[in-house]
């Protein structure tokens, strides 16, 4: 299994609250994700890095912020939650991405999150 | 706009019998196709994938099979055993429209249910 892990691994908040996700990887991968999954709607991309500061936006990426300050880390922050943000959460991995040859992806266990 | 879609929400199947799951496309710039398995709590964990330039692509129990013309893939596994009851979500990868490969875009999941 490709050394992936998420925390926490649950969280309840509150309405209008700043939470903060974090994914570690211990293979030293390029590129990383944050996805939401949702009933209906499958994985959903929010942001993705593709080297250490270098991040953009993916399909979802409204309410959310991204920052990869390291190699192995990769922090997804909700600035004030809301409801709507209800969901579980993965992190993903790759050696590449972007650059013309795919390569599967690797995710985490995931972190479910509850707004209240 | 969902261009990924898997229309059945879930299949029940005996165990040793075929279980065929289906998948449809929209976007002809994708070139690449992944299957994902996964179960409660878990992260996906990848399961097998096929490129355009192929119509069929074989490991083990799962073979994907893939029809450009049609936009459709799916994935049969035989024979049938009830530790692949599980969601499984397909996933394209292409050119998008600022020409990046590399994202994967996911349907909204199957649920297959292996009855002993």
């Amino acid at each position: 299994d490709a050394g992936i892990t998420q925390s926490p691994r649950h969280k309840v908040t509150e309405t209008g609250t700043p939470v903060t996700l974090r994914c570690h990887q211990t293979e030293n991968h390029r590129y990383m994700y944050w996805y939401r999954q949702d009933p209906g709607h499958g994985l959903r991309l929010i942001h993705y890095s593709y080297g250490v500061k270098d991040t953009d936006k993916g399909e979802v990426s409204d309410g959310y912020s991204v920052s990869r300050s390291k190699t192995e880390d990769f922090l997804l922050t909700l600035e004030s939650a809301t409801s709507s943000q209800t969901s579980v959460y993965f992190c993903a991995i790759s050696e590449t991405g972007l650059a013309g040859n795919y390569n599967e992806q690797f995710f985490g266990p995931g972190t479910r999150l509850t707004v209240l | 706009d969902q261009q990924v879609k898997q229309n059945s929400p879930s299949l029940r199947v005996q165990e040793g019998r075929i279980s065929i799951l289906n998948c449809d496309y929209t976007n002809s710039m994708f070139d690449y196709f992944l299957w994902y398995k996964k179960y409660p709590a878990e992260g996906p964990t990848f399961l097998i994938s096929i490129s355009s330039i192929k119509d069929k692509n074989e490991d083990g129990r799962f073979t994907v099979f893939l029809n450009k013309s049609a936009k459709h893939l799916s994935l049969h596994i035989v024979p049938s055993q009830p530790g692949d009851s599980a969601v499984y979500f397909c996933a394209a990868s292409g050119k998008d429209g600022s020409g990046n490969t590399g994202k994967l875009i996911f349907g909204q999941g199957t649920t297959l249910q292996v009855k002993p």
